[in-house]
């Protein structure tokens, strides 16, 4: 059983560069959520996708945007990126609509460095 | 104020030690809570989740103090693969609603 995947997983980018980033879920999973975690500290909500929509938003400017697929993988992109944008990006799968959890598993997560 | 604090250590301790973590939380419509651990440069993965009436998983004991917001971690006769950094994470919407972390408190395990 397949546990969730991101591509890539090392990324260098320039200041003002666009950047995708990509994820599968677990398999029988339906959500996706984005976490952005910077050195030292713990990841910071992004945004969840359930049902191809954007169910949820943290506390993120428009620059960075989101989207998922019929087959609930989901993609994050962020434009205009900036120095503080190099972090780690985490994707977690989880199920909705199943009461006995609210367990988030995470992948592995891209390691984004803008110079 | 972070919603989530924790004490960022490190703690070192020795093997076998008895070593504990506490967490506070602010807002108190979180329902859910967690323990997560998270080696360097890799992914957190869920330790265990965390009840009101405390809950144990061999060596690792969880308790949650709703009245004071209050969350803890307790691991005994510590092993050197302990070492890792331990994420306090609180839900405020069960059922996957999104997930608040704290800094993490880094936990290292000498011989």
């Amino acid at each position: 059983d397949a546990g969730v995947t991101q591509s890539p997983t090392h990324l260098i980018k320039t200041r003002g560069q666009q950047v995708t980033l990509r994820c599968s879920p677990k398999s029988g999973h339906d959500t996706v959520s984005w976490y952005q975690q910077a050195l030292g500290q713990g990841p910071q909500f992004i945004f969840q996708y359930y049902e191809e929509e954007e169910r949820q938003r943290g506390n993120f400017p428009d620059r960075f945007s989101g989207h998922q697929f019929p087959n609930y993988s989901s993609e994050l992109n962020v434009n205009a990126l900036l120095l503080g944008d190099s972090a780690l990006y985490l994707c977690a799968s989880s199920i909705t609509g199943l009461a006995s959890t609210d367990t988030q598993y995470f992948g592995p997560g891209t390691r984004l460095t803008v110079l | 104020r972070k919603e989530v604090e924790q004490d960022p250590g490190p703690f070192n301790v020795p093997e076998g030690a008895t070593v504990a973590f506490n967490c506070t939380y602010s807002n108190s419509a979180s329902q859910s809570f967690f323990w997560y651990r998270q080696d360097c440069r890799k992914e957190p993965k869920l330790l265990m989740s965390v009840y009101s009436s405390g809950n144990e998983d061999g060596r690792f004991t969880a308790q949650l103090n709703r009245a004071s917001q209050y969350i803890s971690l307790l691991i005994r006769d510590s092993k050197l693969s302990d070492s890792a950094t331990y994420l306090c994470v609180v839900n405020r919407v069960s059922n996957t609603g999104k997930l608040i972390f704290g800094q993490g408190t880094t936990l290292q395990v000498k011989p």
